[in-house]
């Protein structure tokens, strides 16, 4: 079974521009997250949708968007573009919601690594 | 979810048991002890979580004390392909998939 897989993997943007990335879950997995990573500021979580609906979000201005799709794709969107977002972003699919019942249920993708100039 | 503290390094000779420690004095009795680990360019693979008695699968071993405040996870016979940053969280059941992660362990691997 083919696992999370993210595209592009790599992106470099300059400020001010806005970005979309896209994250194709595990066959038959009908829930997805997406994680921010910094070597600053670790892991952190962004949002989490199932049945195409947000259903849970971390603390990340409203410059953060995403969606997901009936086939359970999703993408998520960066506007406005600041150099702090440079960071690799994660996307991990689940079963079902709510997926965090046992978080090693989730599966993680390689990541899209941004870079912000 | 409680916070955790890790060594930022660990070295680790090639097939000798990795030990990697984590403190985690605050958690609370419902709060679960997870390991992932991330090798270089991948996402954080899940290893093994455990709630109080101690854990085996075949990726590795979690001991966790009988206070709850420490864990150790136990590599037995570590391999190059372990070269990668640990991360110890804790996380309660049936809270979501919203991870958070701190510096974890980068540990080395050495022939």
């Amino acid at each position: 079974k083919a696992g999370v897989t993210q595209t592009p993997r790599y992106l470099i943007k300059t400020r001010g521009q806005q970005v979309t990335l896209s994250c194709s879950p595990i066959s038959g997995h009908r829930s997805v997250s997406w994680y921010q990573q910094t070597p600053g500021q670790g892991l952190q979580f962004l949002f989490e949708y199932f049945s195409e609906t947000q259903r849970n979000k971390g603390n990340f201005p409203g410059r953060f968007s995403g969606r997901q799709f009936s086939n359970s794709r999703s993408e998520m969107n960066v506007s406005t573009l600041e150099l702090g977002d440079s960071a690799l972003y994660l996307c991990a699919s689940s079963l079902d919601w709510p997926s965090g019942r046992l978080l090693h249920t989730q599966y993680f993708g390689p990541g899209t690594r941004l870079t912000v100039l | 979810d409680a916070k955790t503290t890790q060594p930022p390094s660990m070295d680790c000779a090639e097939g000798r048991a990795a030990n990697l420690p984590c403190n985690h004095s605050t958690i609370s009795g419902n709060e679960y002890v997870y390991w992932y680990r991330q090798i270089h360019s991948q996402g954080p693979q899940y290893i093994i979580h455990g709630l109080k008695n101690n854990e085996t699968n075949e990726m590795a071993s979690l001991i966790i004390t009988e206070d709850r405040k420490s864990s150790t996870l136990i590599l037995p016979h570590a391999t190059l392909r372990d070269t990668a940053v640990y991360y110890c969280i804790s996380h309660q059941e049936n809270a979501g998939n919203m991870l958070t992660f701190g510096g974890g362990t980068r540990l080395m691997v050495k022939p």
